[in-house]
Parts: structure tokens; sequence; C-alpha cells
């Protein structure tokens, strides 16, 4: 079967680092994407990753490892603006996008 | 302007009733889907469409029937409803078929209350 895995919650202070895994097994792979949803909104776009490496875009950066079935967000100088869930999605060979169940970020003063 | 729009919000309705959601892109995109987001979160899926053409039909019941008019619009109907239907439906689009990157752009979605 087709499994996505991400933390269910991530607690972190406003200003630091926070990083949110996710692993992954799929029929195929053809990229990945990293959404943002705020409680009761729609999820909004962040990044797509379908090479290895990191891609930056300002205090957010994705990571991916092929190999691995492994991709992380990164987030730093964090704002409580940040405070939402983020998402994993993997396009699998049918181009078909498979969602995990998102990681709840809650950041403190 | 709202580059993907739904009505209605907001929906409370009793079982066994029919009700529609109405979604509407003016984002020139060629695909528009449908998705529900249950109560753990998961998106899940339902429908794709493609320049009005069905390409992705998920294992929902026949209950629910999609209607594309013109590829501008995907509405989504649903027939005698039922308690386990209540959940977030979301409309989304893309410039073509999600691959190469193209970024899914969500609606607000729709929150169906079944009692």
């Amino acid at each position: 079967g087709q499994n996505i895995d991400q933390p269910t919650e991530m607690t972190a202070t406003e200003g630091a680092i926070v990083q949110i895994n996710c692993t992954y097994q799929t029929s195929g792979f053809n990229g990945l994407f990293w959404y943002q949803q705020h409680a009761g909104e729609a999820p909004t776009f962040l990044s797509y990753n379908v090479l290895d490496g990191l891609e930056e875009k300002g205090r957010f950066s994705s990571f991916l490892s092929r190999s691995k079935g492994y991709s992380y967000l990164l987030l730093k100088e964090l704002q409580m603006k940040d405070s939402a869930s983020y998402l994993c999605a993997v396009l699998d060979s049918n181009y078909q996008l498979i969602w995990g169940a998102g990681t709840k970020l809650i950041i403190k003063p | 302007d709202t580059a993907v729009s739904q009505t209605p919000k907001y929906l409370v309705t009793q079982m066994g009733n029919d009700k529609s959601i109405k979604c509407e892109q003016n984002l020139g995109h060629d695909t528009m889907y449908w998705y529900k987001q249950d109560s753990k979160k998961f998106l899940k899926i339902m429908f794709s469409y493609n320049n009005k053409e069905l390409i992705i039909n998920e294992t929902v019941p026949n209950r629910f029937s999609p209607k594309s008019p013109d590829k501008a619009h995907l509405n989504l109907h649903i027939n005698s409803l039922e308690l386990g239907d209540s959940a977030v439906y979301f409309c989304a689009s893309s410039l073509g078929l999600a691959d190469s990157g193209n970024t899914i752009y969500f609606g607000e979605g729709s929150w169906l209350t079944v009692v």
C-alpha cells in the first residue's frame, strides 16, 4: 500500500528552527509537495522537490532524498503565524497525489 | 479576486437530503479536483477533471456525482446524504495534471455537517 508518515504534532519556540520530517512509501515517485494549512483554511503551496537535495525559499527550506524515501521541511526564525498544519504529499507513478495526515506545528512565545 | 471559489462555505443538512457544492476557478486552469478532508485531516482525492473530462474517479459512493459544465467549473452533487458524509470538501485546480510540479490551488473549503 501507499503510505506517507509525518509526526502528528510538534512544538517549537518563536525565533527557533524546526524540522518536520516526512517518509513515504509509494508506487513510483514524481515529486513531493509541502503545503501549509491554517486551522479552518485551505492548504497553500510551500514547495515542490523532485530531485535530491535542498531547496531554499526564504525562511522555509525543503529537502529530499529519493533513495531513502525521505523529505523534511525546515522552518527558520519561527513566527507565531507559522502555527499551522504542514502537509506532505507525494505524486506517485500515476501522477496521483498521496497526502500525509499533516503535522500540527504549535509555536510558543 | 478569489482564484478558486466554492459555495457554500458552511452547510448543515439532514440525512437523506440532496445537496450541491459549487466550484469555480478564474485561473484559466485545465484541471480541477474535489478532495474530502476527514476528521483525521487526511486529504483524499475524490474526482479530477481535465478539460471537462473525468480522469480520476476514486472509490466514492455513487451518491457523489461531479459535473463540469465548462473547464472553469466543477460542481459536486451529493444525493441521500449520510452522517459519514460530514467533512470538509475542498475544490482545487492546477494548470495541468499534477505533474512537473504544477501547484494545486485550493478553494476555501465547504464544511458539510449532516445531522
